[in-house]
């Protein structure tokens, strides 16, 4: 079971649209993480959020965490191919140790 | 290498053998986790150690999975007795520090097929 549920589950655009990914919980998260994962390889960070409201950009991609800090999204503009991959956004919550993640948006950008 | 290492990469065994899989973290991290990832889905949370301490196992589904880490370094996964639901990408992370917001550093992971 997932404490952070993902959507959409896959997603599949054209190059140069854009997209956003919803990252969602009931749970309240003292700092939220998105990482990108690409077949056979493990997952690398892209950005970390900490303050309710905070809003991250990170070239072409805007990351918000919502005021609650129970949600978060990642927004995308004009998506390249080179974008394609396993979006993952990951939380601790309460006395937790360590990172739960979600259940992952599976993205294919097609040229 | 200056990342985190893994072996062996694949892994297929028969139902009931034992496996151990192998974890080196980037040097001087002193945080390291294990998780299980099924195919196109998020990794789940397996067990966490700091420096040479386990500090929790929760995320292990049976005592079949054993995890240890005897001098801070190098861990080993170990599956006995595995199952077909023991199919899985099982990944291995570092990081620097001891708290729960630093960066995740993951190794590829090691694929293990059970048949």
């Amino acid at each position: 079971t997932q404490l952070l549920e993902q959507s959409p589950q896959f997603l599949s655009i054209q190059e140069g649209e854009n997209l956003t990914v919803y990252c969602n919980s009931s749970s309240v998260f003292s700092s939220l993480q998105w990482y990108r994962q690409e077949p056979g390889e493990g997952p690398v960070l892209l950005v970390t959020v900490v303050t309710g409201g905070e809003v991250k950009k990170l070239k072409r991609l805007t990351f918000q965490f919502g005021d609650a800090r129970k949600d978060s999204s990642l927004h995308i503009t004009a998506a390249q191919p080179g974008d394609t991959g396993l979006y993952l956004c990951a939380g601790v919550s309460g006395s937790a140790r360590q990172l739960t993640f979600g259940s992952g948006t599976q993205l294919t950008v097609l040229p | 290498g200056a990342g985190v290492s893994q072996s062996p990469r694949y892994k297929v065994a028969k139902r009931g053998q034992d496996v151990a899989l192998r974890c080196d973290p980037i040097s001087g991290h002193v945080s390291l986790f294990w998780y299980q990832q099924a195919l196109g889905q998020g990794p789940e949370f397996l067990t966490y150690f700091q420096n040479e301490a386990q500090l929790d196992k929760s995320g292990l589904p049976s005592d079949r999975f054993f995890a240890e880490r005897p001098e801070g370094s190098v861990s080993t996964l170990k599956i006995q007795r595995t199952q077909q639901e023991d199919s899985a990408v099982y990944l291995c992370a570092s990081s620097s520090v001891n708290t729960n917001t630093g960066e995740l550093f993951f190794g590829e992971g090691s694929r293990l097929t059970v048949l």
